[in-house]
């Protein structure tokens, strides 16, 4: 059974830091691993998404990698901006269709 | 291109009523996933629709059930409501569901007094 850990579970930085949100799991038979923003009370929207034979996507100020030997994504986010403010849940898609395995998030406040 | 559109956005009801709500997936997308999200057990698969055929389902109770139309538009029944279903309904469309880009609607959340 697939099970997906995020720490930190919050974190609290500056404007202009550069930051790492961690996500790990258990079972590396996968298809994908897609990171997703969540703003309070919205549903989720895409960041990036990682193909099983990919180690890492970037889009704008954000990279993704994938390192599945170990078990670990990263979420890299550079020069942070206050509107970056939300949670931040990795999913890993594998074994069942249709289904992704979400990890509970972290909480990302980036103070001016 | 239109993204996945739910309806109704928000919902009031009361113990033992039931509900249905509704998911539109992207033009194209064969698969809609729904999920329930509540803040003790963040995200939990519910199950999967592809091309009308229920493929998967999470670990819900019965009172939970789905179903797929011929244009891929979805709706999820519970019956006789319980105050844990309160929650935030999510589904997600993918073109074939085994390992592509999941989009998700904007929700639709529960309270069930």
């Amino acid at each position: 059974k697939q099970e997906v850990t995020q720490i930190p579970a919050a974190l609290s930085v500056p404007e202009g830091e550069n930051l790492v949100l961690n996500c790990s799991f258990t079972d590396s038979a996968i298809y994908n691993l897609q990171w997703f923003r969540q703003d309070p009370g919205k549903g989720l929207t895409s960041l990036l998404l990682i193909q099983s034979s990919q180690r890492e996507q970037t889009s704008g100020r954000l990279n993704a990698s994938l390192d599945k030997s170990s078990g670990r994504s990263t979420l890299y986010i550079a020069a942070s901006q206050p509107g970056d403010s939300a949670t931040y849940l990795c999913a890993l898609q594998g074994g069942i269709a249709g289904k992704s395995t979400f990890g509970d998030g972290t909480t990302l406040t980036v103070k001016p | 291109k239109a993204g996945v559109t739910q309806t109704p956005r928000y919902l009031i009801k009361t113990r033992g009523q039931q509900v249905t709500l509704s998911c539109s997936p992207i033009s194209g997308h064969r698969s809609v996933s729904w999920y329930q999200q509540t803040p003790g057990q963040g995200l939990q698969f519910l199950f999967e629709y592809f091309s009308e055929t229920q493929r998967n389902k999470g670990n819900f109770p019965g009172r939970f059930s789905g179903r797929q139309f011929s244009n891929s538009r979805s709706e999820m029944n519970v019956s006789t409501l319980e105050l844990g279903d309160s929650a935030l309904y999510l589904c997600a469309s993918s073109r074939q569901g085994d390992g592509g880009t999941q989009y998700f609607g904007p929700g639709t959340r529960l309270l069930v007094l």
